[in-house]
């Protein structure tokens, strides 16, 4: 199993310019995340998603859209690039083990890609 | 809302040393909790989680961490540290059934010879 992979590794970007950020599971994860993360901020989550076809804001998601048309992919546009969307952004995916008695639901860790770090001139 | 906490953006241990990192969380239901490390120029790995099993949690590479309600804490610590721990290490809560984490800053690991 590759896990989580991210495409492109590298980008620059000029302001203005658009470009989308393509993340890819292989191991039928349920939920897929966005995240962000820069110097003494930790990560911040961009969008996250439950499932195919439904999407969900996190803390920080202007300037972002994304799409999952299908459950392995997960992708982050950026219609119009800004030096603050300068970064290093991760894709992570996880699963869900939800009960509905809640002594037996289990919360289960993100796996986590590469990272796309992008800069915008 | 939960929030993670990590005391020290920075630390430095020598090589042999105890490692510690602090982890305070706020939560108005049991947490679950996380401590991934990140090396240079790569994404997050799991290192140990909390699931509310055991309050002493084992993880990988001689890491293990301490779930303390009375504290809220669950601090991460290592025996004796090696050159190879030199990365960032980052604690996570979730609630929600596993839908959001909430990322701590992160605290860098240095290990000096």
């Amino acid at each position: 199993n590759a896990g989580v992979t991210q495409t492109p590794k590298f980008r620059v970007l000029k302001t203005g310019q658009s470009m989308t950020l393509l993340c890819a599971q292989d191991m039928n994860h349920e939920y897929m995340y966005w995240y962000r993360q820069d110097p003494g901020m930790g990560l911040r989550l961009i969008h996250y998603s439950v499932g195919e076809g439904t999407t969900a804001k996190g803390e920080v998601p202007d300037g972002y859209n994304v799409s999952r048309l299908k459950k392995q992919n997960f992708l982050l546009g950026l219609e119009s690039a800004a030096p603050s969307q300068t970064s290093v952004y991760f894709c992570a995916s996880s699963y869900s083990s939800v009960r509905t008695d809640p002594l037996k639901r289990t919360y289960n860790e993100q796996f986590f890609g590469p990272g796309t770090r992008l800069t915008v001139l | 809302a939960q929030s993670v906490t990590q005391l020290g953006s920075h630390v430095s241990v020598s090589e042999g040393a105890l490692v510690l990192l602090r982890c305070n969380y706020s939560s108005s239901v049991p947490p679950y909790l996380f401590w991934y490390v990140q090396y240079p120029n790569q994404g997050l790995q799991l290192l140990l989680k909390y699931t509310s099993a055991a309050t002493l949690v084992k993880g990988i590479n001689g890491f293990e961490a301490e779930f303390k309600k009375s504290e809220t804490s669950f601090h991460l610590t290592k025996p004796s540290a090696h050159m190879s721990d030199a990365a960032e290490y980052f604690c996570a809560v979730t609630l929600n059934y596993g839908q959001n984490f909430v990322f701590g800053p992160g605290t860098r690991l240095s290990v000096l010879p």
